[in-house]
């Protein structure tokens, strides 16, 4: 069975404070890894996709990469919009069409 | 381009009521896929349909039937609520074939008393 692990649950940063948020899984066949942001009362929002160990996405301040165990989401120099729960998503090769998501890091950014 | 909509936003309805969620996406997308997220469990795969005419059970189907009424429009239906079902429901599309990412829709929040 697919798994995703995010980690952590919950994040509080000052403006500025650069992190990482965590997102570990364990498929059978991993045909992609997706990020996804979600604000209160919204649907996700897309963010990056990852296919194979090494790669890595940048936008804004937000770069993902991927391993062949686990994908990081950092964020450079956060800012308060930067605020928001951060999903991550594997699809596996077996699965076809669907997507395993992690429980979410919530992250806030405080001025 | 609209993207995924959902109808209605809000909806509270008593236990053994029925209601039909619907989902409409505007991007020519094969794929359609029904969710629920609830605290601490994430988004949970309800239904989803690879292509028009077809559909299949995801992680947490009982209680809940659908139709992939044309290529633009996928309905989430609860026969008999319960307040299990109480969750925020979202529908997503895909177009199949190609980055295989799914595109989420605002989401419907539905509380059964």
């Amino acid at each position: 069975e697919d798994q995703v692990t995010q980690s952590p649950e919950a994040l509080r940063l000052q403006e500025g404070e650069s992190s990482s948020l965590n997102c570990s899984y364990t498929v059978s066949g991993l045909r992609g890894l997706f990020w996804y942001r979600q604000d209160p009362g919204k649907g996700p929002e897309f963010l990056f996709t990852l296919y194979s160990a090494g790669e890595e996405k940048e936008k804004e301040r937000l770069k993902a990469t991927l391993t062949k165990k686990e994908s990081f989401l950092h964020i450079t120099a956060p800012k308060p919009e930067d605020s928001a729960t951060y999903l991550c998503a594997v699809q596996a090769g077996a699965a076809g069409n669907k997507l395993t998501f992690g429980g979410g890091t919530r992250v806030l950014v405080k001025p | 381009n609209a993207g995924v909509t959902q109808t209605p936003k809000f909806q509270v309805l008593k236990t053994g009521q029925s209601m039909t969620l619907q989902c409409a996406q505007d991007m020519n997308h094969n794929s359609m896929y029904w969710y629920r997220q609830d605290p601490g469990m994430g988004l949970r795969l309800i239904y989803y349909s690879a292509s028009e005419g077809t559909t299949d059970k995801g992680e947490v189907p009982n209680g809940y039937n659908v139709s992939r009424l044309n290529k633009r429009e996928f309905s989430l239906r609860l026969e008999s609520a319960a307040p299990s079902q109480t969750s925020v429901y979202f529908c997503a599309s895909r177009l199949q074939g190609g980055t295989d990412t799914q595109y989420f829709g605002p989401g419907t929040r539905l509380t059964v008393l």
